[in-house]
């Protein structure tokens, strides 16, 4: 069936340090790929997404490239900022079903 | 536009009780689906209702249920609530239709049992 499988946290970072959040999927068809990140005490809000192979999706000086050929969707962030600190959920839609299958989260700490 | 809703934002009941959680999606979304989340399992889908309609369903017991109305509000009901049922509850609306699929989230019921 369809899966995402995210990195294990927390990730504890200090500022303008180099993020990487992987995340690698399993479905069929052409899903689309979704990261939504949850602030504390807040539901979740769409970060960025990607439709097709080769696209990239960016937002907040986040980005993450959907490669269909190694079935990724990695986070990445040049610069990270105390406000960043999140739980970040990387997701697939669109396989069928209106479903949309989260991965379990990776918490993020940026340390000032 | 206004963003989605959920109603109330906190909630204490007692095991054994039954409880009503309410969700006002996206003005034009005609779907919303409710998740609960937990430290221990993360989250996890419960249904997913499209005009009035459940069309997908979670793993979870007969005590969970939902419903949409015709101007897309969703109500989910918890029966004979139990300790492990404490929970943050999402909703989740989209459009419903085609691709992309995305789902703009409320910001949560937090319920306590006791």
């Amino acid at each position: 069936g369809n899966s995402v499988t995210q990195m294990e946290g927390p990730v504890t970072l200090s500022e303008e340090a180099f993020l990487t959040i992987n995340c690698t999927y399993t479905a069929t068809g052409y899903p689309s790929l979704f990261w939504y990140v949850q602030y504390p005490g807040e539901g979740l809000q769409l970060l960025l997404k990607a439709t097709k192979a080769d696209d990239k999706g960016s937002n907040k000086g986040f980005e993450a490239t959907y490669r269909k050929e190694t079935t990724s969707f990695h986070l990445e962030k040049g610069s990270v900022q105390v406000s960043d600190s999140a739980v970040y959920f990387c997701a697939l839609g669109g396989t069928g079903g209106f479903k949309t299958i989260f991965g379990a989260g990776t918490r993020l700490f940026v340390k000032a | 536009k206004a963003g989605v809703t959920q109603t109330p934002r906190y909630l204490i009941k007692t095991r054994g009780q039954q409880v009503t959680l309410s969700c006002s999606p996206i003005s034009g979304h005609r779907s919303v689906s409710w998740y609960q989340q937990t430290p221990g399992q993360g989250l996890q889908f419960l249904f997913e209702y499209f005009s009035e309609t459940q069309r997908n369903k979670g793993n979870f017991p007969g005590r969970f249920s939902g419903r949409q109305f015709s101007n897309s509000r969703s109500e989910m009901n918890v029966s004979t609530l139990e300790l492990g049922d404490s929970a943050l509850y999402l909703c989740a609306s989209s459009s419903g239709l085609a691709s992309p699929y995305e789902q703009y989230f409320g910001p949560g019921t937090r319920l306590t049992v006791t």
